[in-house]
Formats: structure tokens, C-alpha cells, sequence
């Protein structure tokens, strides 16, 4: 079973600062997402990586996938209160559909004023 | 209205009673699964189907069954249920050419 460690688990920071959440895996994955799952709602894709090194931007979203396809992180600069949420990392196995998608262990953002 | 519509969405009942969970979808996606949410542990793959006539079993199917109605509905029964079966859970689609996965908006089942 291919494991998706993410960290922090929890993090709660004011309004304006950066932060980093990591999604850590022994595995390889063909390709991976992430993820926003705000309260009583279903996750929402925010990006899928690919290629190993790749970098995404989504406004104050940075999305780097690692050079051996193995971990990721997501990077946000100056957050904001509507950044709340739970996000989670997938990965997908060989073949790389759905069926396949591993859910990381999930990071709990709470940005406050 | 949502894409994909999830009933109940929340339900308390007790050990050894038979649940039935229901999703139905207007994205027009052969691709059906459901999810067990837990905290701190992500989301399980309980059930997948990738059209009317394909069941799967995903990484936790035990204790759990579903049923492939037609393209837009896909339900999910607890023959018996336990407490440790108390959950979120989602149901989901996705195209076939892509990975996305859309969800509902959960179902929230205790039981006591």
C-alpha cells in the first residue's frame, strides 16, 4: 500500500504570512494532486503535477512536484482567511487513474485575521 | 444544484441496522466511487465503478457493498452497521480521460 504522509497536520497562522505544507511518499507516483476541502463540502481540485520538477501557480498557490515524483509541497505567500480549509494531497499509481489515487493524511489550514 | 448529490446527508443509527447511502450525478461520468473520510487518515477508497455493468473493490471494502443502478447512480448499503464504521462519506465521479475527481458533499453517517 502506497502511504502519503502529509505535514503539518495542523497549522494555524494570521493573515499575511507564508507557509508550506509537504506531502512525503516512499513511492513513486505518475502523477499527483491537490486538493481543498472546506467544512461540509467535498474536496476540490485545486492542480495535478506531472513531470518530476514541475512547478505550478495558481495566484498565491505554488505547487512543486520533487524531481523523483516522490513528495510535493504547496506553497502559499501572504494567506488569506478564504485560504481555510483542509488540504490534501493524491497521488496516482501506475496507469494514473482515479482508481488508483492515493489520499494523503490531510493539513488543516486556519487563517485568522 | 450540485453535480453530484449525496442522500442522507447526515444519519444516526445503531449497531446491526442495514444503511443505505445515495449518490446520483448529472456530469454525465461512467467513473463512480465512494469514500470513507477519517480524521487524520485522508480518504479510502471503499467501492469503485467504471460503468453500470463494473464493480471494484477498493482498499477497505469489508463490511461494505454498493450497487451500480445506472450511469448516474451509484449506491452504497451497510448490511450491518458498526460503530467503527461511523464516518464521513463521500461519493465521486471522474472522466475518463482525466484524474479529477468530483465530489459530493458528504454524508455523515454515526452508529451507535
Amino acid at each position: 500500500t502506497q502511504l502519503l504522509e502529509q505535514s503539518p497536520q495542523f497549522l494555524s497562522i494570521q493573515e499575511g504570512e507564508n507557509l508550506t505544507v509537504y506531502c512525503n511518499s516512499s513511492s513513486v507516483f505518475s502523477s499527483l494532486q491537490w486538493y481543498r476541502q472546506e467544512p461540509g463540502e467535498g474536496p476540490v481540485l485545486l492542480v495535478t503535477v506531472v513531470t518530476g520538477g514541475e512547478v505550478k501557480k495558481l495566484k498565491r498557490l505554488t505547487f512543486q512536484f520533487g524531481d523523483a515524483r516522490k513528495d510535493s509541497s504547496l506553497h502559499i505567500t501572504a494567506a488569506q482567511p478564504g485560504d481555510t480549509g483542509l488540504y490534501l494531497c493524491a497521488g496516482a499509481g501506475v496507469g494514473g487513474t482515479a482508481s488508483k489515487l492515493t489520499f494523503g493524511t490531510g493539513t488543516r489550514l486556519q487563517v485568522t485575521l | 444544484d450540485a453535480d453530484v448529490t449525496q442522500t442522507p446527508r447526515n444519519r444516526i443509527t445503531k449497531t446491526g441496522k442495514r444503511i443505505m447511502l445515495e449518490c446520483s450525478q448529472t456530469k454525465g461520468h461512467d467513473r463512480m466511487y465512494w469514500y470513507r473520510q477519517d480524521p487524520g487518515l485522508g480518504l479510502r477508497l471503499i467501492y469503485y465503478s467504471f460503468d453500470v455493468k463494473d464493480i471494484n473493490k477498493g482498499e477497505i471494502s469489508d463490511g461494505y457493498s454498493v450497487s451500480r443502478q445506472a450511469q448516474a447512480k451509484f449506491s452504497l448499503s451497510l448490511e450491518s452497521a458498526i460503530p467503527n464504521q461511523t464516518a464521513l462519506y463521500f461519493c465521486a465521479t471522474s472522466g475518463l480521460y482525466t484524474g479529477e475527481l468530483f465530489f459530493g458533499e458528504g454524508s455523515r453517517l454515526t452508529v451507535l
